[in-house]
């Protein structure tokens, strides 16, 4: 059971257009992290949001975490080829001391 | 700081084999966590350690996987008699605890069982 599911699961975009990938629960976190993936690659800490309605800005990536703590999303300005990876989110949940990843969300950028 | 090592990059082995993973942290990290992803998939969690104690041992690992912290240092993820439901990537993140959060992942061992 994923405690938290990410939309879309898969994206293929233009480079130059925008996107929005969101990750949702019903559970209520701590915290909330976006890292992205390369294959063959361990993920990469992009951000951490901690208090609810947060936003965060990197560069082109605008991250909000949601006022309940239960939802965030990821926004991508003018994407390009180099932003092509897998994004995860992750939850640390209050009583807990570990990470739970979201389902994913596989983003090809084409040139 | 050279970050989190996982070895070995790949293994293959048969069905009914034993296998161990290795993972060294990041040298001042108290945390060590190890992952389990499917392909397109999130991690999925499976264990984790504070210094050489282990914490947490995630439901769905099956009594064949076994992971050690012996020294608080590097640590091992054993599994025996694979099965070819085990293939996957296996991820080993390191923290510091107290110190804001943050995973550091190591570039996983990716398992085929056949």
């Amino acid at each position: 059971t994923q405690l938290l599911e990410q939309s879309p699961q898969f994206l293929s975009i233009q480079e130059g257009e925008n996107l929005t990938v969101y990750c949702n629960s019903s559970s209520v976190f701590s915290s909330l992290q976006w890292y992205r993936q390369e294959p063959g690659e361990g993920p990469v800490l992009l951000v951490t949001v901690v208090t609810g309605g947060e936003v965060k800005k990197l560069k082109r990536l605008t991250f909000q975490f949601g006022d309940a703590r239960k939802d965030s999303s990821l926004h991508i300005t003018a994407a390009q080829p180099g932003d092509t990876g897998l994004y995860l989110c992750a939850g640390a949940i209050p009583t807990g001391n570990q990470f739970y990843f979201g389902t994913g969300t596989s983003l090809t950028v084409i040139p | 700081d050279t970050g989190v090592s996982q070895n070995p990059r790949h293994k293959i082995t048969k069905r009914g084999q034993n296998v161990t993973f290795r993972c060294d942290p990041i040298s001042e990290h108290n945390r060590l966590y190890w992952y389990r992803q499917t392909l397109g998939q999130g991690p999925e969690f499976l264990t984790y350690f504070q210094n050489e104690a282990q914490l947490e041992k995630s439901r769905l690992l099956s009594d064949r996987f076994s992971a050690e912290r012996p020294k608080g240092s590097f640590s091992t993820l054993e599994i025996q008699r694979t099965e070819q439901g085990d293939s996957a990537m296996y991820l080993c993140a390191s923290s510091h605890w107290g110190g804001g959060e943050k995973l550091f992942f190591g570039s996983g061992t990716q398992l085929s069982v056949l």
